[in-house]
């Protein structure tokens, strides 16, 4: 199985400023299509997780640009340009390369 | 806006098994895998596997093999997981989730509890 490795584990950022999370894999999560299947989740206290990414740099329906996704192969990251009070909570890293999709730990964010 | 409607919470006694249905509005799923993910209370998230759009194949996390069936009635495009043998530490909410994980039910608590 492909684990996933995020770091790092918490993180607070004051209002407005940028924040960045990063996440490694043990596989490279480039696919023969030449897609790289990695996407970042967004996960608010007491909701259901958000995808906010796909296929490493895509964003979502609906989520704002302050959000971005990059990297290659095995090394990802994922950015927020300027933080803002609704973006608290938990961010995972999940690749659909392949079965079984597998997540990373998670990345609490938190305002300063 | 697709929306995947799970069933409600369930509170099941050790041993017992549990079956979780998902149905996504405008029959939204009849063409697509369907995940189903696991979070126990405060811990991350875990897949527990994949329905095919016709439902005749389904692949499972190694950790949950011969106690998880995936199983959905295309009539209905209704996705069920079913879970038997519950221990204490099922205790979580379980997902389901449209391939590729792009859309997600609300998700269904269930509490395995003596």
């Amino acid at each position: 199985d492909i684990v996933m490795t995020q770091s790092p584990l918490s993180l607070a950022v004051t209002l407005g400023q940028p924040a960045s999370i990063s996440c490694r894999s043990s596989q490279s999560l480039v696919s023969s299509d030449g897609n790289t299947y990695l996407n970042w989740f967004q996960q608010r206290p007491g909701q259901s997780p958000r995808r906010l990414i796909y296929k490493l740099s895509y964003r979502d329906s609906g989520v704002p640009d302050r959000f971005s996704g990059s990297g290659s192969g095995t090394d990802f990251t994922l950015k927020i340009s300027r933080v803002e009070a609704e973006d608290v909570g938990v961010y995972y890293c999940v690749q659909d390369k392949g079965w079984p999709y597998t997540f990373g730990q998670g990345t609490t964010l938190e305002i300063k | 806006q697709v929306q995947l409607e799970q069933s409600g919470a369930e509170v099941e006694k050790p041993g017992a098994s549990v079956k979780v249905s998902c149905k996504a509005s405008g029959n939204t799923l009849t063409s697509y895998y369907v995940h189903w993910v696991r979070q126990a209370p405060g811990q991350g998230l875990e897949w527990m596997g994949v329905i095919n759009p016709s439902g005749d194949t389904a692949r499972y996390a190694e950790k949950l093999q011969g106690r998880v069936t995936m199983t959905r009635d295309t009539s209905t495009s209704t996705v069920y997981m079913e879970l038997s043998s519950l221990r204490l530490e099922d205790t979580a909410v379980y997902y389901c989730a449209r391939d590729h994980v792009d859309y997600w039910g609300q998700g269904t608590l269930v509490t395995v509890s003596s």
